[in-house]
């Protein structure tokens, strides 16, 4: 079945550190992948997304390339703060399997000043 | 501009109570799921339901039962609590056409001694 690896945490930066999560998945066909970011005490928020091949998804200085070859996503962001301090998810949606999303094990990053 | 709405918050049983999660969306949305969390897991679909009236078993079903009282309301009933559904449990929401984001609720902690 449809599954995703993300490398587990936590990973601890200094403010303005480069950030890297890497997210890789099994799924037959073409699935959409997405990152979500959870805070403390708070439900999931997407992030980004990307739902074909060589796409880059990109929010609040946070990117992410669709690699169809390497059937991964990994999360980027070129300085971190204080505030992005928060669980990181990567997830796929099944092609024409409507929205459902199947999650990676979430990644805490900390992000000390 | 509520969104998800989940009630309880937090919320401790003894093994073999039962009690129903309360969710509701504002949104308009067709689509509904109930997720519960776990450490080092990530988020694990139970059910969900694609349409008012219709529900459909997630990868981890078993001991739930859920309702789709109406386009706005998804409940989730454990007939018996065991300790192994001490978890933190999310109801998300979202369109039907397809890469359409999920927006979560906050999440209810549930605690079964």
């Amino acid at each position: 079945g449809d599954s995703v690896t993300q490398m587990e945490g936590p990973v601890t930066l200094s403010e303005e550190a480069f950030l890297t999560i890497n997210c890789t998945y099994t799924a037959t066909g073409y699935p959409s992948l997405f990152w979500y970011v959870q805070y403390p005490g708070e439900g999931l928020q997407l992030l980004l997304k990307a739902t074909k091949a060589d796409d880059k998804g990109s929010n609040k200085g946070f990117e992410a390339t669709y690699r169809k070859e390497t059937t991964s996503f990994h999360l980027e962001k070129g300085s971190v703060q204080v505030s992005d301090s928060a669980v990181y998810f990567c997830a796929l949606s099944p092609q024409a399997a409507g929205n459902k999303l199947t999650f990676g094990g979430g990644t805490r990053v900390l992000v000390k000043p | 501009n509520a969104g998800v709405t989940q009630t309880p918050k937090f919320q401790v049983l003894k093994t073999g109570q039962s009690m129903t999660l309360q969710c509701a969306q504002d949104m308009n949305h067709n689509s509904m799921y109930w997720y519960r969390q776990d450490p080092g897991m990530g988020l694990r679909l139970i059910y969900y339901s694609a349409s008012e009236g219709t529900t459909d078993k997630g990868e981890v079903p078993n001991g739930y039962n859920v309702s789709r009282l109406n386009k706005r309301e998804f409940s989730l009933r454990l007939e018996s609590a065991a300790p192994s559904q001490t978890s933190v449990y999310f109801c998300a929401s979202s369109g039907n056409r397809d890469n359409q984001p999920q927006h979560f609720g906050d999440g209810t902690r549930l605690s079964i001694l």
